[in-house]
């Protein structure tokens, strides 16, 4: 089945780094996703990873992916206040027609000033 | 990315009334859209994907004569609930599937639904 999980609450300090944690179920996902979500709004592509590979990064972002644990994590390095959101993964599965994603419980970051 | 916009972003109404969900690609044609609910500090649910020119396929346990969805043209998808009632407030989003195989989605500003 699929299920993607993820820890609920994160709490970081101006300046630290911030490691949010996601297991998925579905080893035949093809791609894997972390989007931000600000209260009241949409979600916001952060960045995405092939499955086939085991590091991106992107400017403060670092996605890494453990693909025999089936484990992504999503670091922001020297985090600030506007960082602070609701953070979600997602794994990317073919429903049939097309690939549709499977989203995480949500990961709240909030960040002390 | 692609850019999309959905409207309105807000709706307040009463029970028994329809209300329709617009979500529009502005910059690509997308043949594939997709619409998700989310509950107050929950994850996204899928309900439903768009697809122009032929029928909506929809998730296990969404009513598909609740949730109308008409995907008319290359750029525009609608969800319309029927007769909404409490139980259907709720945060609704849209997203557009990029170009290409797998390209990710991309995600409108939501509508939130208050049924009175």
């Amino acid at each position: 089945g699929e299920d993607v999980e993820q820890s609920l609450f994160l709490s970081v300090r101006e300046g630290d780094s911030s490691v949010i944690n996601c297991t998925y179920t579905d080893s035949s996902s093809t791609y894997l996703y972390w989007y931000k979500q600000e209260p009241g709004a949409g979600l916001q592509l952060l960045t995405y990873i092939f499955s086939n590979m085991d590091m991106k990064q992107d400017q403060r972002l670092t996605v890494l992916l453990n693909k025999k644990d089936k484990h992504l994590s999503l670091r922001i390095a020297d985090t600030q206040t506007g960082d602070s959101a609701i953070y979600f993964c997602a794994e990317s599965i073919y429903g049939g027609a097309t690939n549709k994603l499977i989203f995480g419980t949500g990961t709240l970051l909030a960040v002390q000033p | 990315g692609a850019v999309v916009s959905q409207h309105p972003s807000r709706v307040i109404c009463k029970s028994g009334t329809s209300v329709k969900i617009e979500c529009r690609s502005l910059d690509f044609q997308a043949t594939t859209m997709f619409w998700y609910r989310q509950f107050p500090k929950q994850s996204l649910m899928l309900m439903a994907t768009s697809n122009e020119g032929s029928k909506a396929t929809y998730e296990q346990g969404v009513e598909k004569d609740k949730f109308l969805i008409n995907h008319a043209s290359l750029t525009l998808s609608t969800l319309t609930v029927t007769s909404a009632h409490p139980e259907d407030s709720s945060f609704y989003i849209c997203s557009v599937l990029g170009r290409g195989g797998n390209q990710p989605q991309h995600f409108g500003d939501g509508t939130r639904l208050s049924i009175l």
